[in-house]
């Protein structure tokens, strides 16, 4: 079982849709989690943290679910610029910056 | 602000020569990060150096890498030989809290 699993997609949705994406992840001590935006052919980027009350920024909204290990990304009135690979990102270790990548799921916004 | 640079950013080389990719952290971050992101295995953590000491290199998948962190303004990581299944982006990262990642060096080896 992967440490950090993601729906590799692609999720094809029209402009203004809402599109929500899932993460589940293996190690229950695992302190800090995050959304990482990567565009093709360029570096992954931070979108957002993810808090345990669940947190908003902007139109995107990211939730997580301790007792289920379980983080979601929502992603309201979608843009043609959100189309991009949106990861999932866990830090196993609680002792510093280690960070563990799903694999990715990736967005396509159509007009 | 630079950022975190990377050189080169791609890299063409036949398999058995030796690669050497470069990283310069930003200034004032404390770690250091050495990443490889495939379409099969997506991103893996290589290596992990903290005020330039090396804290976590279970993610170098043989001997035929290493990495070195000489000062806090430059790091290495060679692979000798190099093989096909080489072939990846390297990323290195660069912290003090939050992670932030340079461009990249795409490698081929043929």
């Amino acid at each position: 079982r992967k440490e950090v699993e993601q729906d590799p997609g692609p999720f094809n949705v029209p402009e203004g849709a809402t599109v929500a994406f899932n993460c589940t992840y293996s190690n229950s001590a695992s302190q800090s989690f995050f959304w990482y935006r990567q565009d093709c052919r360029k570096e992954p980027k931070l979108l957002m943290s993810v808090y345990s009350s669940g947190n908003e920024d902007g139109r995107f909204t990211a939730q997580l679910n301790r007792a289920s290990q379980y983080i979601s990304l929502l992603i309201r009135d979608s843009k043609l610029s959100d189309s991009a690979t949106y990861l999932c990102v866990v830090n196993m270790n609680n002792a510093g910056n280690m960070l563990t990548f799903g694999g990715g799921t990736r967005l396509m916004v159509k007009p | 602000d630079a950022g975190v640079i990377q050189s080169p950013r791609h890299e063409v080389t036949e398999m058995g020569q030796e690669v050497t990719l470069r990283c310069k952290p930003i200034s004032g971050h404390n770690s250091l990060f050495w990443y490889r992101q495939t379409m099969m295995r997506g991103l893996e953590l290589l290596i992990y150096f903290n005020n330039n000491v090396p804290i976590d290199d279970s993610g170098m998948p043989e001997d035929r890498f290493s990495a070195k962190m000489p000062n806090a303004s430059f790091s290495t990581l060679k692979i000798q030989p190099s093989e096909p299944r080489d072939s990846a982006v390297y990323f290195c990262a660069s912290s003090f809290g939050r992670q932030f990642f340079g461009p990249g060096t795409r490698l081929t080896v043929l």
